[in-house]
């Protein structure tokens, strides 16, 4: 069971704004560590949207942004486009382990 | 640009070693910047992390596959590997090699993943 808790679907209409929500559920990743979040298209690797809760590397497009309060965050995008249609990651760090935790993953439908 | 490519056989037997290289292209994987890491994703599961591997050799690795995980890296070759024993059918998984720290503790090149599955 994933300590990073993300719905595992969410869907949204063309135009329309979604956000997915990513839950953090041990102290340890919950002690001030930053959240990022991944784009996984079928059959390719996933593809940083997000990093240090917040902020987009060169190329991601401004639909997409990140928030974080607390032992939560959340992605939004916004003018929500055909090709958005993807699975979505949340990642973070634990220390217990001195590695990376991901989220179970978010699979966006858009109708 | 970093060009990551992971290398090795796409089939292994029940009980034997998964053994997996990722080349690394367009830098040097000898820099103190940087940790190396193996991530695998079973077919249409989520993303699990393996471990990780400094340049100077130091690895942390997830406690419930400590036992049967080994990641090294090799400077000459500007690679690191995984090795993976006594493996199950639960082993079946795409593997990804990947560069942490970029951006902090994120993961901003990967490699195109190479599927390996467990079977007899």
């Amino acid at each position: 069971q994933s300590v990073l808790t993300q719905p595992p679907s969410v869907s949204g209409a063309p135009g329309q704004r979604v956000t997915i929500s990513c839950t953090v559920s041990s102290s340890n990743i919950g002690a001030g560590y930053d959240v990022h979040w991944y784009q996984q298209l079928p059959g390719t690797a996933p593809k940083l949207l997000i990093y240090g809760n917040n902020n987009r590397p060169s190329g991601v497009p401004d639909r997409f942004s990140g928030s974080k309060s607390g032992t939560s965050a959340s992605l939004a995008i916004s003018g929500l486009q055909a090709e958005d249609e993807a699975d979505y990651y949340c990642q973070s760090y634990d220390s217990s382990v001195s590695g990376s935790v991901f989220g179970g993953g978010t699979k966006l439908t858009v109708l | 640009q970093l060009q990551l490519q992971e290398s090795g056989p796409g089939l292994v037997k029940p009980s034997e070693t998964l053994s997996l290289t990722c080349n690394v292209s367009g830098g040097s994987i000898n820099r103190s910047s940087y940790y190396w890491v193996w991530i695998r994703q079973p077919p249409g599961k989520g993303l699990e992390w393996i471990g990780n591997v400094y340049y100077s050799g130091t690895a942390y690795y997830k406690p419930s596959l400590k036992s049967r995980v080994t990641i090294s890296v090799d400077t000459s070759k500007n690679q690191f590997s995984l090795r993976l024993s006594s493996v199950s059918a639960a082993d079946t998984a795409v593997y990804y090699c990947a560069r942490l720290g970029d951006h902090g503790g994120s993961y901003l090149y990967w490699g195109q993943g190479s599927l390996v599955t467990v079977s007899s």
